[in-house]
């Protein structure tokens, strides 16, 4: 059973379009982030969620919106696309917001890789 | 930015020997930790280390850290062709409300 599970595991689409990526946990984790890792492999945190609410908001685009339904689930959603957000996104979760820093570390998904043509 | 930095960016070693990848960073940290990201995977938590301890060891991997000189190490003792990944180092900064990673270091290990 797929702790952390995303998808789709790839996306093409051209410059413009407005996409989504859905991710679940199942480890019953009240915490959620999504990273991006650009080509030279750095991850950067995006957003995090902690319990359905937004809790970290890092300097990303208004294109790219976060959406929480319930403490299991952060999808997040990429409107009029461009060339620069080609990358791999990972959705990852911990325990709470602090044992994820703190103990028992990040969980991550498998990726989703983004490429805009 | 208290981005961790690992070198070397890329390392390849036969099957058998070990391997020794370093993180610096630049900022007081709570802890240090270990990731490893097979290609096309996701990221594995590999082992924590807090700032008061200097050394830990799990299986095959043994992490230092040196606070005073705000670096860190990751040993793979006796390596295997399926330790081939990328691995990441992450710091649980002061003042910082997630996890930061650095860049990776890639490791190839040659049957």
């Amino acid at each position: 059973d797929t702790a952390v599970s995303q998808t789709p595991k790839y996306l093409v689409t051209q410059m413009g379009n407005d996409k989504s990526i859905k991710c679940e946990q199942n480890l019953g984790h009240d915490t959620m982030y999504w990273y991006k890792q650009d080509s030279k492999k750095f991850l950067k945190i995006m957003f995090s969620y902690n319990n359905k609410e937004l809790i970290i908001n890092e300097t990303v685009p208004n294109r790219f919106s976060p959406k929480s339904p319930d403490k299991a689930h952060l999808n997040l959603h990429i409107n009029s696309l461009e060339l620069g957000d080609s990358a791999v996104y990972f959705c990852a979760s911990s325990q709470d917001r602090d044992r994820g820093r703190l103990g028992s570390g990040y969980t991550f998904g498998s990726g989703t890789r983004l490429t805009v043509v | 930015s208290q981005q961790g930095e690992e070198d070397p960016q890329a390392l390849s070693i036969q099957e058998g020997e070990n391997a020794t990848m370093n993180c610096s960073y630049k900022t007081s940290i709570n802890n240090l930790q270990w990731y490893r990201q097979n290609s096309g995977r996701g990221l594995v938590h590999l082992i924590l280390i807090r700032s008061n301890e200097r050394e830990k060891h799990s299986g095959r991997l043994r992490v230092t850290l040196d606070t005073s000189k705000k670096s860190s190490s990751l040993l793979i003792t006796a390596s295997r062709a399926a330790d081939t990944a990328s691995y990441f180092c992450a710091t649980d900064a002061q003042g910082y409300s997630t996890l930061t990673f650095g860049k990776g270091t890639m490791l190839l290990v040659s049957p």
